[in-house]
């Protein structure tokens, strides 16, 4: 079975400072791994992918992940946070040997200061 | 903007009733998938259409089913609601069905089952 943990509920960072989300998973094959995130009362909006090759992926606004196999884990990250970088981030994670299915974390809520 | 449409944005029904939620798929899109997002969770997984059938299927019960036109839009159909029912109901379009690829999500519809 494919599942993702995405370990905090809320992540406070001041703008400027770089910012971490953390995301491990958990699959029998090979996974693909995804970004995403939903500003209130909105839908999901890709950020990136993870598929093979460079363990550091970028994406939009900014940000990138890293893949750790060893670590089985996806960090979101960006060098210097803005405040409309606040929402709720969410890792989801498909099994090379399964369906279709996205299996998402439970969500990581990103609180931006000034 | 995805481009995925879904309607209606929001609606309220009570426990027994049935209720329609239709999405229009980003264009060029053949494949369309329906994830449930409780308040506080994240998405999970209801089913996939691929070329007007049914080609995956998350841990939801018979009451919970769907259609996909040649245009490729898409119904999703729940009947006999719950309160638990309760979330906001997100339809996801891609190119193809592949483990791979992002999926593009539309706002969502929001059920409140009374």
């Amino acid at each position: 079975a494919q599942s993702v943990a995405q370990p905090e509920d809320q992540v406070n960072v001041a703008e400027g400072n770089p910012l971490t989300v953390k995301c491990t998973y958990s699959v029998s094959g090979n996974p693909y791994l995804f970004w995403y995130v939903q500003y209130p009362n909105r839908g999901l909006q890709f950020l990136l992918k993870y598929i093979t090759g460079d363990n550091l992926v970028k994406g939009s606004y900014g940000f990138e992940a890293e893949f750790n196999k060893s670590q089985t884990s996806f960090h979101l990250k960006k060098p210097s946070a803005l405040v409309s970088d606040s929402a709720l981030y969410f890792c989801a994670v498909r099994d090379s040997n399964s369906g279709y299915a996205l299996n998402f974390g439970k969500g990581t809520s990103l609180l931006v200061t000034p | 903007e995805t481009g995925v449409t879904q309607s209606p944005t929001h609606l309220i029904k009570t426990r027994g009733q049935q209720v329609t939620l239709r999405c229009s798929s980003q264009s060029g899109h053949n494949t369309v998938s329906w994830y449930q997002q409780a308040l506080g969770q994240g998405p999970q997984f209801i089913f996939q259409y691929y070329r007007e059938e049914e080609n995956g299927r998350g841990n939801f019960p018979p009451r919970f089913s769907g259609l996909q036109f040649p245009n490729y839009s898409s119904e999703l159909n729940v009947n006999a609601l719950e309160l638990d029912d309760s979330a906001l109901y997100l339809c996801a379009s891609s190119y193809v069905p592949e483990r791979t690829g992002e999926l593009f999500f539309g706002e969502g519809s929001r059920l409140t089952v009374l």
